[in-house]
């Protein structure tokens, strides 16, 4: 079955960085664009942006493209969400989710992994 | 970017109720709207897509209906598995993807 397993949470200083894992299983990786998504305490849900796992493109929402780098490992099928620079506002479960339909960006995202959350304290 | 208002922020309701929840889109989006629901600790799941497809597994109880800026999810016959959160996203052609801010369902 198909399954999205992040990594751990992590508390991180202000100005530090933090690296976010998605390990998937269950179909095939390049396939499926990847999108990141990440809830601020007491926020609503925010779209960060997507990775297309084939070339390694990816696009950014205007408000993450300072600070953000999306990354992926087609060998252990492995997304990565990186935010350096950080700041206490950065306090958030973020969430990756794959694209229900193969071959697009902009659509349904029909499974998401369990979230991890990053904490920016000093 | 889209602005989703996403409507009641919560409910009650009894067992058995047909419940209703609305999403307005800023401007239009077409089909282009999901409906998740996300229960405590957990993941959001996707109930419906491209406004009115029901997801694989998801039941029958539930349903979406609408196009361009106006959307409705409704269940028809409330469950005690449904307390949940639910939220709304476009996903029309440029990102931002936006979601609404919630409806907070609960049992009467």
């Amino acid at each position: 079955q198909v399954q999205l397993v992040q990594s751990g949470a992590e508390v991180k200083k202000p100005g530090a960085s933090v690296r976010v894992s998605c390990k998937t299983s269950g179909y095939s990786f390049t396939a499926y664009y990847l999108h990141w998504v990440r809830r601020a305490p007491g926020q609503g849900f925010e779209w960060m942006g997507w990775i297309n796992p084939t070339s390694g493109d990816s696009k950014l929402a205007p408000k993450f493209q300072a600070g953000v780098t999306l990354t992926r490992d087609t060998s252990t099928s492995t997304a990565y969400l990186e935010l350096t620079s950080l700041t206490p506002d950065d306090t958030a479960t973020y969430y990756c989710a794959k694209e229900r339909t193969r071959g697009y960006s902009n659509g349904p995202t029909d499974h998401w992994g369990q979230g991890t959350l990053v904490i920016v304290s000093s | 970017d889209i602005q989703m208002a996403q409507s009641p922020s919560s409910l009650s309701a009894s067992v058995g109720d047909r419940v209703t929840i609305t999403c307005q889109a800023s401007q239009g989006v077409s089909f282009h709207l999901n409906w998740f629901q996300q229960k405590p600790g957990k993941a959001p799941t996707l109930l419906i897509y491209d406004a009115s497809t029901l997801e694989t597994g998801v039941p029958s109880r539930f349903s979406g209906s609408g196009s361009g800026t106006h959307f409705t999810l409704t269940i028809s016959s409330l469950q005690p598995e449904d307390i949940a959160t639910y939220y709304c996203q476009q996903y029309d052609s440029l990102p931002p993807y936006t979601f609404g801010q919630g409806t907070n369902v609960e049992i009467k």
